[in-house]
This record gives C-alpha cells, sequence and structure tokens, in this order.
C-alpha cells in the first residue's frame, strides 16, 4: 500500500447528483493534490494543497469542488458534473511542495457520469 | 502542450528479455526527472529518478538514462517479468515552479 487511500473506489453518478471523493494520506506529508487521468490523455493537475492551503486550481471548472480540513484528508465535492468528466480521479501526496518530491498516489476513484 | 512526452504507446517485450521505454522532453530548465509505473487498478508509483548533474541512475533491475543534449531520458529494464506489465509514465519538474509534469505513457506488455 501507498499510504494514500482513497474512496470510494468505484462511483456512477447521474449529471444532477452531488457526491463527494475523498482521499486520507498517512505518511504525514504537507501537501495533497487532486489529478484527473483520462484515457490516452497524461495526467492532468487539478488541485493542490500545501499546509491544507490551496496553493492551485488548475483552470478546473466550479463544478468540482475541493475541501481540505487538514493536511491528512482531502476532498472533492462533484456537482452537476457531464459525462466527459468520467475519468479516474486521483489523489497524491508529498513530503513537501515542488516538482522535485516524490508523489505518493492512491488507487484512485473510477467515475462514470451518466 | 505537454512538455514531456512518449515516442511509443504500447512495447511489447518477451518475458526474461531487457525493455527500454523512452522519453522526449521539451523543457532544457527541468533538472528532475522520475518515472512511475501504473499498473492495472492501481495509482502511478514511483520507479526511479534522475537529477540532471547525473546521466545514469541504477536501481534494482531498472536504470535510467538522461540524455541532456538531446533532451531524452529511458527507462531500462532487465529480465522483464510479468509483474512489470503495467503503464510508465516519465515525468519533469516544472522548472521556477512546484509542479510535476506528466508524460502521455508507455503501456508495457510482457509475454510469457
Amino acid at each position: 500500500e501507498t499510504g494514500v487511500t482513497q474512496t470510494p473506489r468505484h462511483l456512477v453518478m447521474g449529471m444532477t447528483n452531488k457526491k463527494s471523493l475523498k482521499c486520507e494520506q498517512h505518511l504525514g506529508h504537507n501537501a495533497m493534490y487532486w489529478y484527473k487521468q483520462s484515457a490516452k490523455k497524461p495526467l492532468e493537475l487539478m488541485f493542490v494543497y500545501n499546509f491544507k492551503e490551496q496553493t492551485e486550481n488548475n483552470s478546473v471548472p466550479s463544478r468540482f469542488s475541493p475541501e481540505c480540513p487538514n493536511s491528512s484528508h482531502l476532498f472533492l465535492h462533484l456537482h452537476t458534473l457531464q459525462p466527459e468528466d468520467s475519468a479516474l480521479y486521483l489523489c497524491a501526496s508529498s513530503q513537501g511542495l515542488g516538482g522535485k518530491e516524490k508523489l505518493f498516489f492512491g488507487s484512485g476513484t473510477q467515475l462514470s457520469v451518466l | 502542450g505537454e512538455s514531456v512526452g512518449l515516442h511509443l504507446p504500447t512495447l511489447s517485450v518477451q518475458e526474461g528479455d531487457n525493455s527500454i521505454i523512452n522519453c522526449a522532453y521539451s523543457n532544457s530548465a527541468s533538472d528532475y526527472f522520475i518515472w512511475y509505473k501504473q499498473e492495472s487498478g492501481k495509482g502511478p508509483q514511483f520507479i526511479i529518478d534522475i537529477r540532471s548533474n547525473m546521466d545514469k541512475r541504477q536501481g534494482q533491475r531498472v536504470t535510467v538514462l538522461l540524455n541532456k543534449t538531446v533532451k531524452h531520458l529511458s527507462l531500462q529494464i532487465a529480465a522483464t517479468q510479468p509483474g512489470d506489465s503495467a503503464v510508465y509514465f516519465c515525468a519533469e519538474n516544472e522548472p521556477g515552479g512546484f509542479k510535476t509534469i506528466f508524460g502521455a505513457g508507455t503501456r508495457l506488455f510482457v509475454k510469457a
């Protein structure tokens, strides 16, 4: 195990639903991230939190709303999603913030929007 | 677009052979590179990294080579095993920033 746990593993939702993805890291890291992984596309960075403060919102639509109550927990609240939002959503953490940090990923939530 | 890319989307090798996965990057200011492995149903996992002041680094059965002249990175896997079947991503640091920039990935198939 990587020390980063994501729930649920799979999620199917309609476009009018509201759901939340949860991530928890047990590594004592200070930075946490949300990535989107679509078929045949590079990993897309969505949000970055450092010491529970948001440092990056990578032009993500407002139907995705992150929340970081503390350095160990990260949520992604979803509402009125579109079918093209169907993807694997990966949470990651790193000791510090920076491109020279190793990222530790969870197993992801496979999201299907109907 | 992304500055890190991969030469081949898929690679098929015979079990026991050596595998070489290639990656090209476009930002000459990048000074840190990582290879990640993503198995089916899992998130990417760190394999090996290399800084720009090195041209080679070895791990257990894996070697990363960095050619800064042509901005090329490769991952060599010795004696490839079925458990090596996965998608491999190269990544570089964002110069002057804090992001990790990922390439598109290469899927490695290992034939028994």
